[in-house]
């Protein structure tokens, strides 16, 4: 198992380019999240997808749009890139199944600098 | 929603000392409490979580308590060692809507074990 992978790994972009970051996970996993980590802020929750076919916002959305193209793959577009998008993006999965606890595996990230 | 506050931001600790982080948030229907460790430049990783209807919990060397009265639930990790040095950030999560956790990060705290 691959677990949850990411493409691609470092992107550098100029302000109002666009790009699609890909996700992909080979755990059967329901629900899978797009977070954002800047420098002291921790993880920030950009969108998520409880299901598929179903999307939802989270905590930072502007700016962003998601496709939750099937069961493995969500996947995070920038329509015109900001610097202030420059950041470090990772995506996750868990179970997502009903009730409380549900672990969340990561992905190993991707670094996006927007000029 | 939910807001998590944690401390401290960064901790230095002699090897073979203890360290205590601590969390506290804001939603008191929040049941789910995950820790995760993020080594430099890695993904971030369960190391434990608490549920709650739990007090404590141990894994070896790392236990997390919980006081759901003040909303508050701290990771102690005894006889540290260099490979504990990381950052680490505690999560909280509510009631699943979807059954999926949507959960909110602290802002971390950077952990060096001094040899």
């Amino acid at each position: 198992n691959a677990g949850v992978t990411q493409t691609p790994k470092f992107q550098v972009l100029k302000t109002g380019q666009s790009m699609t970051l890909q996700c992909a996970q080979d755990m059967n996993h329901n629900s899978m999240y797009w977070y954002r980590q800047d420098p002291g802020m921790g993880l920030r929750l950009i969108y998520y997808s409880a299901s598929e076919g179903t999307t939802d916002k989270g905590e930072v959305p502007n700016g962003y749009n998601v496709s939750r193209l099937n069961k493995r793959e969500f996947s995070l577009r920038l329509e015109s890139a900001a610097p202030s998008q420059t950041s470090v993006y990772f995506c996750a999965s868990s179970p997502g199944l009903a009730g409380a606890g549900d672990t969340q595996y990561f992905g190993p990230g991707t670094r996006l600098t927007v000029l | 929603g939910e807001n998590v506050e944690q401390h401290p931001s960064t901790l230095s600790v002699q090897e073979g000392d203890s360290a205590v982080i601590k969390c506290t948030y804001s939603d008191s229907a929040s049941n789910y409490f995950p820790w995760y460790k993020q080594e430099l430049g890695k993904r971030p990783q369960l190391i434990i979580d608490i549920r709650s209807n739990v007090g404590e919990k141990k894994d070896q060397r790392i236990a997390v308590t919980l006081n759901k009265t003040a909303k508050h639930f701290s990771l102690h990790i005894t006889e540290t060692q260099p490979e504990d040095s990381a950052v680490y950030f505690c999560a909280a999560s509510p009631q699943p809507s979807f059954g999926n956790e949507k959960l909110t990060f602290g802002t971390g705290t950077r952990l060096t074990i001094i040899p």
